[in-house]
């Protein structure tokens, strides 16, 4: 089983839902981070997590440390979102774990 | 600051030849990592640095891999000699231990023919 599981691993929707995206991990962390990865480019972090709720635009991320469980929320979902999302746990400024992502796309 | 600055973005090579890859950390960061990632396996972590010196390089594949950072602005990934399966994106990143911050490069793209 790996350490970091995310759920769904593809998810298609239409222009305007909203989206969310699970992250489950097993072991224990200092922080989550949120990685966004478009097709052929770089890997951008959206989010550093270590508690609580964080929002940026229409991007709202959300940790439960007791449950081990973070969700990536996205509202009026847009075609310029489809990318794979993935959900990397760490300890410290240490290496990351990352889970095996969730390729999403959204049709117009 | 301009990020993590990864040359080259890509690489075409032989099998059997030297592959350098080269990468600047951001400035002030300490922490700073080399990754690669395939289709199969997905990101996977190869070696790590904290203040210049290598804590945990078990990822790295063989012997054919080595990885250098002789200063605080600047590492090398070196495969040599490259084998087809060594073609992946690599990623360097680095991080800051005071805030946690985690920056990735744009990677560079080896293809190893």
């Amino acid at each position: 089983k790996n350490e970091v599981e995310q759920s769904p691993q593809n998810l298609t929707a239409q222009e305007g839902e909203f989206i969310t995206i699970n992250c489950s991990y097993s072991v224990g962390i200092s922080a989550l981070h949120w990685l966004q990865q478009h097709p052929g480019g770089g890997i951008v972090s959206l989010f550093m997590l270590s508690s609580g709720k964080k929002k940026h635009g229409r991007l709202i991320a959300t940790i439960n440390i007791q449950e081990k469980h973070s969700s990536l929320h996205i509202t009026a979902s847009h075609p310029r979102d489809s990318a794979v999302y993935i959900c990397a746990v760490g300890q410290g400024a240490q290496k990351l774990v990352f889970g095996q992502g969730t390729r999403l796309t959204i049709n117009p | 600051d301009a990020g993590v600055i990864q040359s080259p973005r890509h690489e075409v090579t032989e099998m059997g030849q030297e592959v350098t890859l080269r990468c600047k950390p951001i400035s002030g960061h300490d922490y700073l990592f080399w990754y690669r990632q395939t289709m199969m396996r997905g990101l996977e972590l190869l070696i790590y640095f904290n203040n210049n010196v290598p804590i945990d390089d078990s990822g790295m594949p063989e012997d054919r891999f080595s990885a250098k950072m002789p200063n605080a602005s600047f590492s090398t990934l070196k495969i040599q000699p490259s084998e087809p399966r060594d073609s992946a994106v690599y990623f360097c990143a680095s991080s800051d231990s005071t805030s946690y911050g985690y920056t990735f490069g744009s990677g560079t793209r080896l293809t190893v023919v």
